[in-house]
């Protein structure tokens, strides 16, 4: 069965530093692989995705992901965070048989300023 | 172009009653999946639907049902309503199967409390 894992219930960045939010994954066959951000009561916003090709993902906001096929991760990254960069974010596996989309159970990024 | 629509945006039931949500897609889309989310148990699968059929059905009691219409607009129902559906309701909206890379856009949320 496809899953993600988000393995950090939050994270915690200083402003201007680099931050990291990982996930991994668990797929047969080709993976689809998305990044989420969820402002508070608000729906989820598509950030970026993997489908095949280049390894490194860029996505909105300053966002990238880096796909590791070996290490089975998906980890998102941005270069330089922001204090507008706290929200919760979601990785998720789109099941390539029935269309549906599996969420990790979310990671809290809090950066401060 | 229109992004998706819930509604309506915050409902507050008394247990018991049923409840009935609306989502409109994106023009064009033809999957439109729900889900709920709570502080809990994270984001949790309801139901997709494409082309007016239910595809795929998390694992939710009967008191959860949906439908899509023609126009690829869905509604969800919950009826007998529990303190335990207090929750964010998700809807998605995708172009279905046929794409899988796409990615789904996300409504706004429709917040029900049960009281």
């Amino acid at each position: 069965a496809q899953s993600v894992a988000q393995p950090e219930d939050q994270v915690n960045v200083a402003e201007g530093n680099p931050l990291t939010v990982k996930c991994t994954y668990s797929v047969s066959g080709n993976p689809y692989l998305f990044w989420y951000v969820q402002y508070p009561n608000r729906g989820l916003q598509f950030l970026l995705k993997y489908i095949t090709g280049d390894n490194l993902v860029k996505g909105s906001y300053g966002f990238e992901a880096e796909f590791n096929k070996s290490q089975t991760s998906f980890h998102l990254k941005k270069p330089s965070a922001l204090v507008s960069d706290s929200a919760l974010y979601f990785c998720a596996v789109r099941d390539g048989n029935t269309d549906k989309l599996i969420f990790g159970t979310g990671t809290r990024l809090q950066v401060f300023p | 172009k229109a992004g998706v629509t819930q509604t309506p945006r915050y409902l507050i039931k008394t247990r018991g009653q049923q409840v009935t949500l609306s989502c409109s897609p994106i023009s064009g889309h033809r999957s439109v999946s729900w889900y709920q989310q709570t502080p809990g148990q994270g984001l949790q699968f309801l139901f997709e639907y494409f082309s007016e059929t239910q595809r795929n059905k998390g694992n939710f009691p009967g008191r959860f049902s949906g439908r899509q219409f023609s126009n690829s607009r869905s509604e969800m129902n919950v009826s007998t309503l529990e303190l335990g559906d207090s929750a964010l309701y998700l809807c998605a909206s995708s172009f279905g199967p046929t794409d899988p890379n796409t990615e789904a856009f996300f409504g706004q949320g429709t917040r029900l409390t049960v009281v």
